[in-house]
């Protein structure tokens, strides 16, 4: 069965410095991963997924993830914070061994102070 | 991409109600689905919503109490059906604009349901 764990509530950063979000992933077959960003009272928004290929995958705003296989991760990471990142951030995975079914993480919530 | 627009975005409800959510996209898409999001928790996925035929619905959720339908491949509707407290949640509808599994996905800005 796939499951996807965030392993942390809450990310503190201060405004300028990198964050770091983290997901790890257990899928039966090959996976694909996604981060999507959630503002408040709004949906959820794609920011970047890996499906193949190089491990490090850039996407919306600034944001990019590493694939690594070996410690089944997809961390999410930007070099330089910004308080208008400050949103709730949802890991996903899929399995390729067929379907469209994606499972989220729990969610972090991301707090970048001025 | 696609946009998405849900009908309506917050009610409140009493027990033992129904009410249905609208879903309706821009475009024609293959794969529509509908998650539940409990207040401060992640996405659980109620169902897939099949055009013409009926819904796969994921353990734990039945179709007596949350009926969906799927008329074309641009519209769907949910129905929460004798609501309770528990079903205080936002449902969200959410698309894959591919035939491939390799796609993301887009959602809409999602309906908050308090049922008291």
């Amino acid at each position: 069965a796939q499951s996807v764990a965030q392993p942390e509530d809450q990310v503190n950063v201060a405004e300028g410095n990198p964050l770091t979000v983290k997901c790890t992933y257990s899928v039966s077959g090959n996976p694909y991963l996604f981060w999507y960003v959630q503002y408040p009272n709004r949906g959820l928004q794609f920011l970047l997924k890996y499906i193949t290929g190089d491990n490090l995958v850039k996407g919306s705003y600034g944001f990019e993830a590493e694939f690594n296989k070996s410690q089944t991760s997809f961390h999410l990471k930007k070099p330089s914070a910004l308080v208008s990142d400050s949103a709730l951030y949802f890991c996903a995975v899929r399995d390729t061994t067929g379907g469209f079914k994606t499972i989220f993480g729990a969610g972090t919530r991301l707090f970048v102070k001025a | 991409s696609a946009v998405i627009s849900q009908k309506p975005s917050r009610d409140i409800c009493q027990r033992g109600t129904s009410l249905t959510i609208q879903c309706q996209v821009d475009s024609q898409v293959t794969m529509m689905f509908w998650y539940r999001q409990q207040p401060g928790q992640s996405l659980t996925l109620i169902a897939t919503a099949n055009q013409g035929s009926e819904a796969t619905y994921e353990s734990g959720f039945v179709i007596d109490k949350f009926p969906i339908s799927r008329p074309n491949l641009t519209f769907s509707t949910l129905t929460v059906s004798n609501m309770s407290p528990e079903d205080s949640s936002i449902y969200l509808c959410s698309v894959g604009t591919r035939d491939t599994n390799t796609g993301e996905l887009f959602f809409g800005e999602g309906s908050r349901l308090t049922v008291l």
